[in-house]
């Protein structure tokens, strides 16, 4: 059964940083891409940033370009978001998801809140 | 960027009713293009792919069609566990990118 299991969210102030985490477990993780798609409260998804299976790869929302930082470790099966210079706007739950090959999301993790703010 | 524009924001219906989804993109993203289901407190669904075809596990009630820029989801009887939110991708064009959602709820 494919698992993602994200965790790392929690409360930081503006200008800080946080790093969250994606276990998965279920499926070869080498495989697939991942990506983050985060939620606003009470707003649709917007998608963050992408990762190749080998991790060679990296993509990302204009939003976020140069402050996030998508990277994974296919030896224990995590991928991470690294975010730095946190902004208010920034406050969301964080999915990670599983991408069929240049395709579309197959499987979510069940998210973790981020939220910014003093 | 491509840009999805779902629509109505809103759409009420009945039990047993017929939804009818809307979605639409700014340029043609072929058939690259997903629908998801998401419920208050959880994580969206994969519902539809490739523009028309059911994900595992997705009973027939729904369809879809479309191709280009024009998208459609249809739930054909809706049932009390299909009043949700429901959100169109594509995956044609970096950067990937969501409509704005469609809320089915109870008339």
């Amino acid at each position: 059964e494919v698992q993602l299991l994200e965790s790392g969210g929690g409360l930081v102030q503006p200008g800080g940083s946080l790093r969250l985490s994606c276990a998965a477990s279920g499926f070869t993780f080498t495989n697939y891409a991942m990506s983050w798609v985060r939620q606003a409260p009470g707003k649709g998804l917007e998608w963050v940033s992408a990762i190749s299976g080998s991790g060679g790869s990296t993509y990302y929302a204009d939003s976020v370009e140069g402050r996030f930082t998508t990277s994974r470790d296919n030896s224990r099966n995590t991928l991470s978001l690294q975010m730095n210079s946190l902004r208010a706007e920034d406050t969301a739950v964080y999915y990670c998801a599983r991408r069929v090959p240049t395709a579309y999301f197959d499987y979510w993790g069940q998210g973790t809140l981020v939220t910014v703010s003093s | 960027e491509i840009v999805m524009t779902q629509s109505p924001a809103t759409l009420s219906v009945s039990p047993g009713e017929r939804a009818t989804l809307s979605c639409r993109a700014s340029q043609s993203v072929s058939s690259n293009l997903a629908w998801y289901q998401q419920k208050p407190g959880q994580a969206p669904r994969l519902l539809i792919y490739g523009a028309s075809t059911r994900a595992t596990g997705i009973p027939a009630r729904f369809s879809a069609s479309g191709s280009g820029t024009e998208f459609t989801l249809t739930i054909s009887s809706l049932q009390s566990e299909d009043f949700a939110v429901y959100y169109c991708q594509q995956y044609n064009n970096w950067p990937l990118t969501f409509g704005g959602g469609t809320k089915v709820e109870i008339k």
